[in-house]
């Protein structure tokens, strides 16, 4: 398997707290990716990163903020959680774009 | 409806079976690829087939994709109880600076 943790696994918050996810690799890809997983919605895109500093939006980014300082970390805030984000969200992995994905194990998010 | 919907949205067969699940999607695509996901994990690749080509085979599965109807199958043969799980396709449009889509999934359940 390839090598993505993220942290925590689960965390419940309060409505109005500001919350940080990390996602850690260890394949020095270039490609990075925070989704967030609903039943019914699949996967959505939050936000990605193409390189080091480099970031851009996803499908639902809105209320979601993304910084990645060094190759093997990818970090997602939520500024202000709201009920509608808790979720199960996902770091991914890819060499390339357009290649195929490694996902991490997940982080659940509850808040209330 | 989404980019990358699966068809059926629930399966359940019997083990020996064959398991067969469709994926629709409304844009031109570069490559289409399917994973599976078990419960309370991450997604796992199982298979990529880009736009030129029309089937692929890996043990097991095989996918055929028909652009012109923008359409893909995956077929699972002699399912196995370990094959139970979620399968999503997810789609790489071909419109520049989109990134991939994953469909709402199909889920399977193989019976003993």
């Amino acid at each position: 398997d390839a090598g993505i943790t993220q942290s925590p696994r689960h965390k419940v918050t309060e409505t109005g707290t500001p919350v940080t996810l990390r996602c850690h690799q260890t394949e020095n890809h270039r490609y990075m990716y925070w989704y967030r997983q609903d039943p019914g919605h699949g996967l959505r895109l939050i936000h990605y990163s193409y390189g080091v500093k480099d970031t851009d939006k996803g499908e639902v980014s809105d209320g979601y903020s993304v910084s990645r300082s060094k190759t093997e970390d990818f970090l997602l805030t939520l500024e202000s959680a709201t009920s509608s984000q808790t979720s199960v969200y996902f770091c991914a992995i890819s060499e390339s774009i357009r290649y195929r994905q490694y996902f991490g194990p997940g982080t659940r998010l509850t808040v209330t | 409806s989404q980019q990358g919907e699966e068809d059926p949205q629930a399966l359940s067969i019997q083990e020996g079976e064959n398991a067969t699940m469709n994926c629709s999607y409304k844009t031109s695509i570069n490559n289409l690829q399917w994973y599976r996901q078990n419960s309370g994990r991450g997604l796992v690749h199982l298979i990529l087939i880009r736009s030129n080509e029309r089937e692929k085979h890996s043990g097991r599965l095989r996918v055929t994709l028909d652009t012109s109807k923008k359409s893909s199958s995956l077929l699972i043969t002699a399912s196995r109880a370990a094959d139970t799980a979620s399968y999503f396709c997810a789609t790489d449009p071909d419109n520049y600076g989109q990134n991939f889509v994953f469909g709402p999934g199909t889920r399977l359940s193989v019976l003993p």
